[in-house]
């Protein structure tokens, strides 16, 4: 079974800098993306790992170990905006690359 | 390009009745679509993958009878609940494939009497 874990709610001033972390333990590893989900909206694709390192996109930058399991998503010069779910999936290499998602993670950003 | 459309966005109906959702990929052909439910405050569960041209696949606790998958062409799936209960309120979800990627549909908010 695939089992993906991250933490359920955080809570980060505007401005500054917060790190969302999910550990995964799947079968057939094939990528990491992170989504962000505003309420009664469907996810928006943020990142994608599927190689150890860090990947820098504007304010949002996701890294990835696959010895360990482990990825995170780092928010930069947070704003209001930015309050919202975050989701960690994981791509499993199957024929159809399903995504298996986490529990995702609550982000309220407050002034 | 990669936009997914939903039809519905929103539907109310009776216990025990059917209702259709409808995925469509507008600007590119999927083989492969998605199909996740989100309950509130929780994150997206796999219900199946649909293939076009074949039989979808379920994921385990999913009813294959309750909920059936037509992926008739390239540019469209759907997705039917059948005699619908309360617990089968939800946000669904779709998402087509393309390049090994994932694009969503804007959810589909079934509620249930």
């Amino acid at each position: 079974g695939q089992n993906i874990d991250q933490p359920t709610e955080m809570t980060a001033t505007e401005g500054a800098i917060v790190q969302i972390n999910c550990t995964y333990q799947t079968s057939g590893f094939n990528g990491l993306f992170w989504y962000q989900q505003h309420a009664g909206e469907a996810p928006t694709f943020l990142s994608y790992n599927v190689l150890d390192g860090l990947e820098e996109k504007g304010r949002f930058s996701s890294f990835l170990s696959r010895s360990k399991g482990y990825s995170y998503l780092l928010l930069k010069e947070l704003q209001m905006k930015d309050s919202a779910s975050y989701l960690c999936a994981v791509r499993v290499q199957t024929g159809a690359n399903n995504l298996f998602f986490g529990t995702g993670t609550r982000l309220t950003v407050i002034p | 390009g990669a936009v997914v459309s939903q039809h519905p966005s929103w539907v109310i109906c009776k216990s025990g009745t059917s209702v259709k959702i409808e995925c469509r990929s507008l600007d590119f052909q999927a083989t492969t679509m998605f199909w996740y439910r989100q309950f509130p405050k929780q994150s997206l569960m796999l219900m199946a993958t649909s293939n076009e041209g074949s039989k979808a696949t379920y994921e385990q606790g999913v009813e294959k009878d309750k909920f059936l998958i037509n992926h008739a062409s390239l540019t469209l799936s759907t997705l039917t609940v059948t005699s619908a209960h309360p617990e089968d309120s939800s946000f669904y979800i779709c998402s087509a494939s393309r390049d090994r990627e994932q694009f969503f549909g804007p959810g589909t908010r079934l509620t249930v009497l």
